[in-house]
């Protein structure tokens, strides 16, 4: 069964260093989210993207965030100067968002980022 | 907007015993509803969603939910619960928009106990 893959599964990295969580949807998916769970508290969306463009974003996805989908299969998701507060399990999702699909979305194990 | 309630953050229920795990939810149009199920150092798992084509939806694992829209609960059962149901379970509801973000609730998380 088609699966969304995370790398890594754990990310340790100092206040202010970038780092590049990544994510492999499921092949035939076109929609793609990035959400984070910090510890204890309920899971939030990021983004969601789209045709190789950001459709929303919530107010966390600040212009320290990016994300891009470099290769066609890949989709990254970037935090350039890393904070404290960033320090979350991050998910990535996608959905084909048929019809009948009605808007279910898969979801990979997650990365834990802590930041020092 | 759209919003979710989980209305428990523990239960604790015995093995064999039923499993209720409730949910409310705010939308102003209809909504699209799911429940996701959260293992320890998993991935969340679809366990089943709303379609609108009946109000008592089944999943897996022996795990049903019912709409009602007049009480705007979207409520999580199963008859007799297992050990390795315990997990953290989390309500949701999809935006309306184009973008179809998901929007969770606080989670609950249950205890099976021998």
């Amino acid at each position: 069964e088609p699966e969304v893959t995370q790398t890594p599964s754990h990310q340790v990295t100092q206040m202010g260093q970038e780092v590049i969580l990544r994510c492999v949807p499921i092949s035939n998916h076109l929609y793609f989210y990035w959400y984070r769970q910090i510890l204890g508290q309920k899971v939030e969306f990021l983004v969601s993207f789209y045709n190789n463009e950001i459709s929303e974003k919530s107010e966390i996805f600040d212009d320290q965030f990016s994300v891009e989908r470099p290769d066609g299969s890949n989709f990254t998701l970037k935090i350039r100067s890393t904070k404290l507060e960033d320090s979350a399990m991050y998910f990535c999702a996608s959905s084909d968002r048929t019809f009948f699909s009605y808007n279910e979305q898969f979801f990979g194990p997650g990365t834990r980022l802590t930041v020092l | 907007a759209q919003s979710v309630t989980q209305l428990d953050s523990h239960v604790s229920v015995s093995e064999g015993t039923p499993v209720l795990l409730r949910c409310n939810y705010s939308s102003s149009y209809s909504p699209s509803l799911f429940w996701y199920v959260q293992h320890p150092n998993k991935g969340l798992q679809l366990l089943l969603k709303y379609t609108s084509a009946a109000t008592l939806v089944k999943g897996i694992n022996g795990f049903e939910a019912e709409f009602k829209k007049s009480e705007t609960s979207f409520h999580l059962t199963k008859p007799s619960a297992h050990m390795s149901d315990a997990a953290e379970y989390f309500c949701v509801v999809s935006e309306t928009s184009n973008t179809g973000k998901l929007i969770f609730g606080q989670g609950t998380t249950l205890q099976v106990k021998p």
